[in-house]
């Protein structure tokens, strides 16, 4: 059965940076992709970027500069890091298995 | 990028119904065309892969088509655990691109 489930921060500061980790299991990270995709409350779902099976990297354009993805397949792990977080960053993050299996959500609040 | 343009925002409907949203994409994407569903503080949920394939545990009264850049997914025989928000999603380019939603609710 796979299974993705996303820790991290509840609250960040602005100007901080985004740490959030997704473990999965029941899934290969070397035979499948990991993405991220973000909803802010009460809007629809953007798609933040990926990490590939090979390990290369996919990211949204407008986030590119700010915004990292790595992995370790030894703990079956997906990293996302995120730099000088504003507000409009408030977001729930979700990990996603090939855009099919899905995590139950990080709700992330950037706010002093 | 490529725009899917997602409609109704809103779909009223009652209970026993037949419903479609549709989506039109902005360019081809073949059938790299997915339907989620999307219930209050859940992940979304796979509904639809490949523009026509019921996802595993689906009931067979969701369906999906296409008629050339629009996609649509039906609902037959409404039922109200049927009430969500409905997205859809291209993945034939990247950035994969998602449709704006539609949320169906109870008439």
């Amino acid at each position: 059965q796979v299974q993705l489930k996303e820790s991290g921060p509840g609250l960040v500061q602005p100007s901080q940076t985004l740490s959030l980790t997704c473990t999965v299991s029941g899934f290969s990270l070397t035979s499948n992709s990991v993405h991220w995709v973000r909803q802010p409350p009460g809007k629809g779902l953007e798609w933040v970027g990926a990490i590939w099976s090979g390990g290369s990297t996919d990211y949204n354009s407008a986030l590119k500069s700010r915004l990292s993805i790595s992995r370790d397949t030894s703990k079956s792990q997906v990293f996302l890091k995120m730099n000088s977080l504003q507000t409009e960053d408030t977001a729930i993050y979700f990990c996603t298995g090939q855009l099919y299996y899905w995590g139950q959500g990080v709700m992330v609040t950037v706010s002093s | 990028d490529i725009q899917m343009t997602q409609s109704p925002s809103s779909l009223p409907a009652s209970l026993g119904d037949r419903v479609t949203i549709t989506c039109r994409a902005s360019q081809d994407i073949g059938n790299y065309l997915r339907w989620f569903q999307q219930k209050p503080g859940k992940s979304p949920r796979l509904m639809i892969y490949g523009a026509t394939n019921l996802a595993n545990g689906v009931p067979s009264r969701f369906s999906g088509s296409r008629s050339g850049s629009d996609y649509s997914l039906t609902i037959n025989s409404l039922e109200s655990e049927d009430m969500a928000i409905y997205y859809c999603l291209q993945h034939n380019e990247y950035p994969p691109t998602f449709g704006s939603g539609t949320k169906l609710e109870i008439k």
